[in-house]
């Protein structure tokens, strides 16, 4: 079975803080995902990787960045986290050289700004 | 940008009975999937229909294509207590190699 594993399922981090939200699949896919979802506005794609090194932005990528070192770990990185990423976050990975393939999904992190 | 949107928002329904939901997209898709979130947890791929495909069964669930429509529709049949979760389907563009975009889902309820 596929699995993705987040770093932590709840966060608490003050306002200015420098967060890092770490992923990692073991399947060896190609194709890795953070979203942030909210309710009443669903999964919003931040950002996403395609391969080692590589990263393009998604919906909403101000406020993040990313790192993908490593082909199975895709960090998500909040500079200066603010109140309003306060969120629930969920990363995700596909096998395939697209990105339209099946996606397999961590457990989420909650994480709440103060 | 394209997005799948279900519909209803929110369904409940007593156990043993059918449910159903609704999906509308606008582009022409390659392929559409379904996902279910139980409460504060990640999202669990259901089923994926291809474009050419008009019909999919999985255990209980039926997934129909209409892509003249534009609409896709999850059937649940016999449903149990333990189906409560959000549904999402999650379409793909026929061109470019853009990523899924995810619908909002709908909340289902199954009560026993």
């Amino acid at each position: 079975d596929v699995k993705v594993t987040q770093s932590s399922r709840y966060l608490v981090k003050r306002t200015g803080e420098k967060v890092f939200l770490e992923c990692v699949q073991d399947m060896d896919h190609e194709n890795m995902f953070w979203y942030r979802q909210d309710p009443g506005l669903g999964l919003r794609l931040i950002y996403f990787s395609y391969d080692v090194k590589m990263k393009e932005k998604g919906d909403i990528p101000e406020g993040y960045s990313v790192s993908r070192e490593k082909k199975e770990r895709f960090s998500l990185i909040l500079e200066s986290a603010s109140t309003n990423q306060t969120s629930m976050y969920l990363c995700a990975s596909s096998p395939g050289t697209g990105a339209r393939e099946t996606q397999y999904f961590g457990p989420g992190t909650r994480l709440l700004v103060l | 940008s394209q997005q799948g949107e279900e519909d209803p928002q929110a369904l409940s329904i007593q156990e043993g009975e059918n449910a159903t939901m609704n999906c509308s997209y606008k582009t022409s898709i390659n392929n559409l999937q379904w996902y279910r979130q139980n409460s504060g947890r990640g999202l669990v791929h259901l089923i994926l229909i291809r474009s050419n495909e008009r019909e999919k069964h999985s255990g209980r669930l039926r997934v129909t294509l209409d892509t003249s429509k534009k609409s896709s529709s999850l059937l649940i049949t016999a449903s149990r207590a333990a189906d409560t979760a959000s549904y999402f389907c999650a379409t793909d563009a026929s061109t470019g190699n853009t990523p899924l975009v995810f619908g909002k889902g709908t909340r289902l309820s199954v009560i026993a």
